[in-house]
């Protein structure tokens, strides 16, 4: 199975360039997830969305704009990258929404995305 | 605020036994998760612990208090693989999940 596919796995930008990161899931889930992994600190939630066509903002959405076209698909974009957007991305699905008592507990990740900005 | 704390770095040897503890504060609580990521890896879900006690997963144990606001998770018979970073995450009242920032685990031979 291949579980929560991201794309791609290495990206250096310059500043000011924009790029979109696809996140696709074949477990028929309805909630999806972005987060972004900085050293020393907690994984930190950008979007999420909770079903095909929505979309709602996370932790720390600024710069990032998302997209949930199908349902299988979650796409994080950034129009005007920045050196602080410097991270690893992770996408995530899960059977449950956050923010509604959870059905079933387990967030599946995608392998994630190394993003330099220079 | 809401805040999750959990030591940055451990280390213990094969075979040997670690415990791995998280303290959390969160507005509310609706259950407690550890997570494992290897280096460069994706996290992948160990444990939920919503209840006071101890979960036992084979080798990997998970204990809740709630009147503490303490977990820890228990890894016996260490083996190389499981070098790894540990994330814990707690869920409060909205089921929003406030991670930790990992607890990285080092075995040595």
């Amino acid at each position: 199975n291949a579980g929560v596919t991201q794309t791609p796995k290495f990206r250096v930008l310059k500043t000011g360039q924009s790029m979109t990161l696809l996140c696709a899931q074949d477990m028929n889930h309805e909630y999806m997830y972005w987060y972004r992994q900085d050293p020393g600190m907690g994984l930190r939630l950008i979007h999420y969305s909770v079903g095909e066509g929505t979309t709602a903002k996370g932790e720390v959405p600024d710069g990032y704009n998302v997209s949930r076209l199908k349902k299988q698909n979650f796409l994080l974009g950034l129009e005007s990258a920045a050196p602080s957007q410097t991270s690893v991305y992770f996408c995530a699905s899960s059977s449950y929404r956050q923010g509604e008592r959870p059905t079933n507990e387990k967030l599946f990740f995608g392998s994630g995305t190394q993003l330099s900005v220079l | 605020g809401q805040n999750i704390d959990q030591p940055t770095e451990m280390t213990a040897t094969e075979g040997a036994i670690v415990q791995i503890n998280c303290t959390y504060q969160t507005s509310g609580f609706n259950g407690l998760f550890w997570y494992q990521q290897h280096a460069g890896e994706a996290p992948t879900f160990l444990s939920y612990n919503v209840l006071d006690g101890l979960e036992e997963k084979g080798r990997f144990s998970s204990f809740l208090s709630r009147s503490k606001g303490y977990s820890y998770l228990l890894l016996k018979e260490l083996q190389m693989k499981d070098s790894a970073s540990y994330l814990c995450a707690a869920m409060d009242s909205n089921y929003q999940l406030i991670w930790g920032a990992g607890t990285k685990l080092i075995i040595k031979p």
